[in-house]
């Protein structure tokens, strides 16, 4: 089946450590996307790539960091340096850039 | 900022046709109007979108009005499972990134 994965499910951190939370896509799509969601709030863009090897800061990128050496992977990192960490996280993909598919999130909780 | 306006949130009976109103006042010509929508704890669903005519597909159908100022998303017979967010999200086709407001909380009853 194609489509999005992300791991883990939930994840717990202590204050300090960075922690990188995994997407992986076998959709073929070019660009790929990372959201942060807060309790009753909508998606803020974190990070964006739109072709391996090259991304680009979203709304909120501070306190954060990517990589994309292989189409199919996007992993992102959540630094020490981000204030609030605790959120839901979001993965997406694309060819057509508003026409997302997403996985089903990374719960983060820093204890 | 956002560029679409929506309803908190709305109740819906169970078999019945659900009607989401989106206002979007100040849309560009070479804006599209996408609908997602987001089940508790789960990654938001592409459902469908528009530019200036009225659009159907399995899952949903997509109004526009003429002067393009605001749209209506239909699910034509409303279950349990359709019970979500809905984002209503205007941009254009090519760049730009999706700015995804509150949306619309829909609550399906038996």
């Amino acid at each position: 089946d194609g489509g999005i994965t992300q791991s883990p499910k939930y994840l717990f951190r202590k204050e300090g450590q960075n922690v990188t939370l995994s997407c992986e896509q076998n959709l073929n799509h070019d660009a790929m996307y990372w959201y942060r969601q807060d309790p009753g709030q909508g998606l803020r863009l974190i990070y964006y790539s739109q072709i391996v090897n090259d991304f680009q800061k979203g709304d909120i990128a501070e306190g954060y960091s990517v990589s994309r050496e292989k189409k199919e992977s996007f992993p992102l990192t959540v630094t020490s340096a981000q204030k609030n960490p605790t959120a839901f996280y979001l993965c997406a993909s694309s060819i057509d850039w508003n026409e997302q598919f997403f996985g089903p999130g990374t719960r983060l909780t820093v204890l | 900022d956002a560029k679409t306006t929506q309803p908190t949130s709305m109740d819906c009976a169970e078999g019945r046709a659900a009607n989401l109103p989106c206002n979007h006042s100040t849309i560009s010509g070479n804006e599209y109007v996408y609908w997602y929508r987001q089940i508790h704890s789960q990654g938001p669903q592409y459902i469908i979108h528009g530019l200036k005519n009225n659009e159907t597909n399995e899952m949903a159908s997509l109004i526009i009005t003429e002067d393009r100022k605001s749209s209506t998303l239909i699910l034509p017979h409303a279950t349990l499972r359709d019970t979500a967010v809905y984002y209503c999200i205007v941009n254009a086709r090519q760049g730009g990134k999706l700015i995804f407001g509150q949306g619309t909380e829909l609550s399906v009853k038996p």
